[in-house]
Order: structure tokens, then C-alpha cells, then sequence
């Protein structure tokens, strides 16, 4: 079993700072990764898909990279409507296994 | 537009059943590999299951393995979880999440239902 470990759980920054989080894999799981954004009472929304793929209508200030085991999903200039919590996942094995979760907060 | 609507989600007792579905709409379901996952009251997403096209390959969380059993009916358009056994952390939103298709490029996990809660207590 594949094991994504997110970092840091919470990060408190303002708008229009840029935000870097971090999903590292228990193993190498190449370039299958993908990140999430879900609010309170919503369903999770897809953002990047295969590590650095934005998804249909994810804004450009979303970015993914890294492959193997260290991805970081990157906003570049935080939106008020950026404030959520951010999963990361992965497809490499059958288990299509979630990271723990990154809370981004208002400072 | 893709649709994706679950249901059969309520209260039950530990030790008891419940049958969830999910009713697909707007893409070729028969082309689809799809997934249920869940996510406990304040918690984090967690996968639960697995099931390809021809439901020739099924995954199981082993958090679930022994109790749950995923299934789909094609021409109805639907997937299904049946849920035996449930404990109380069983308890969450329960969604059901497209997966790849066989038949043209896709992305995985590009569309979510908006859930269904499961309680289970005595």
C-alpha cells in the first residue's frame, strides 16, 4: 500500500500570497498524481491531474509539479475563493489511495 | 453534462445493512470504470472500492473488505455499494467518482456526485 503523507496540515497565509504544498509517496508512483480542492459541504473538485495537468476551467495560478515520490501543488497569488482544503492522491497502484489533507487558512 | 447522483443514503444500527446507488447521466457509462469513496465527519477522503467496465476487476479498502460489495448495472446506467455489517466508523458522506474510460482519453476522478450521508448508531 502506496502512502501519501501531506505537508505542512495547515498553512495560514493572506491573499495574494503564494502558497506551495507538499505530497510525498511511501514509493515512487511515476507522474500519477493528482490534487484536489474540496469546501465545506462540497464535493472535492479535481485540479491536477497526472502531477501537472490542470483539469477543464482550473485557473493558470494552479500548478503541479514533481514525479516519483515529491509533488507540490503550487498557487501562485492566493483568491479569496482559494481558501479550502487541498487533498492529494494517487492512481499508480489499485488502491487509488488520498493524502491526509492541507488546510489553507486565512491569516 | 455529466450527472453523477447518489442515494440510499440514512440511519442505520451497527450490525445492520444499506444499499447505496449512484445514477449516471451525460457520458457512456458502459465505458467507465468508477469508484465510491467516503469521508468521515471532519475527516479526510478515503477510497473504498474499485470496479472496472465489465465488473471483471473489483478493489476493496481493506477497511471495507468482507463487508462492502460494489457493483454496477450497465443498462441501467447505475453503480451500486452494498454495505453489510456496518460499524459506526462507518459513518460518512458517501460519493461515487468517474474513473477512466476504455474507450477515449479521460482523467480520472474528473467527476464527483455530491454524496450521500451514512449514520450509523444505535
Amino acid at each position: 500500500e502506496i502512502v501519501l503523507t501531506q505537508s505542512p496540515a495547515t498553512l495560514s497565509l493572506s491573499p495574494g500570497e503564494r502558497a506551495t504544498l507538499s505530497c510525498r509517496a511511501g514509493q515512487s508512483v511515476s507522474s500519477y498524481l493528482a490534487w484536489y480542492q474540496q469546501k465545506p459541504g462540497q464535493a472535492p473538485r479535481l485540479l491536477i491531474y497526472d502531477a501537472s495537468n490542470r483539469a477543464t476551467g482550473i485557473p493558470a495560478r494552479f500548478s503541479g509539479s514533481g514525479s516519483g515520490t515529491d509533488f507540490t501543488l503550487t498557487i501562485s497569488s492566493l483568491e479569496p475563493e482559494d481558501f479550502a482544503v487541498y487533498y492529494c492522491q494517487q492512481r499508480s497502484g489499485w488502491l487509488r489511495a488520498f493524502g491526509g489533507g492541507t488546510k489553507v487558512e486565512i491569516k | 453534462e455529466v450527472q453523477l447522483v447518489e442515494s440510499g443514503g440514512g440511519l442505520v444500527q451497527p450490525g445492520g445493512s444499506l444499499r447505496l446507488s449512484c445514477a449516471a447521466s451525460g457520458f457512456t457509462f458502459s465505458s467507465y470504470s468508477l469508484n465510491w469513496v467516503r469521508q468521515a465527519p471532519g475527516k479526510g477522503l478515503e477510497w473504498v472500492s474499485y470496479i472496472s467496465i465489465g465488473s471483471s476487476t473489483i478493489y476493496y479498502a481493506d477497511s471495507v473488505k468482507g463487508r462492502f460489495t460494489i457493483s454496477r448495472d450497465n443498462a441501467k446506467k447505475s453503480l451500486y455499494l452494498q454495505m453489510n455489517s456496518l460499524r459506526d466508523e462507518d459513518t460518512a458522506v458517501y460519493y461515487c467518482a468517474r474513473d477512466e474510460s476504455s474507450s477515449s482519453p479521460s482523467i480520472p476522478f474528473d467527476y464527483w456526485g455530491q454524496g450521500t450521508l451514512v449514520t450509523v448508531s444505535s
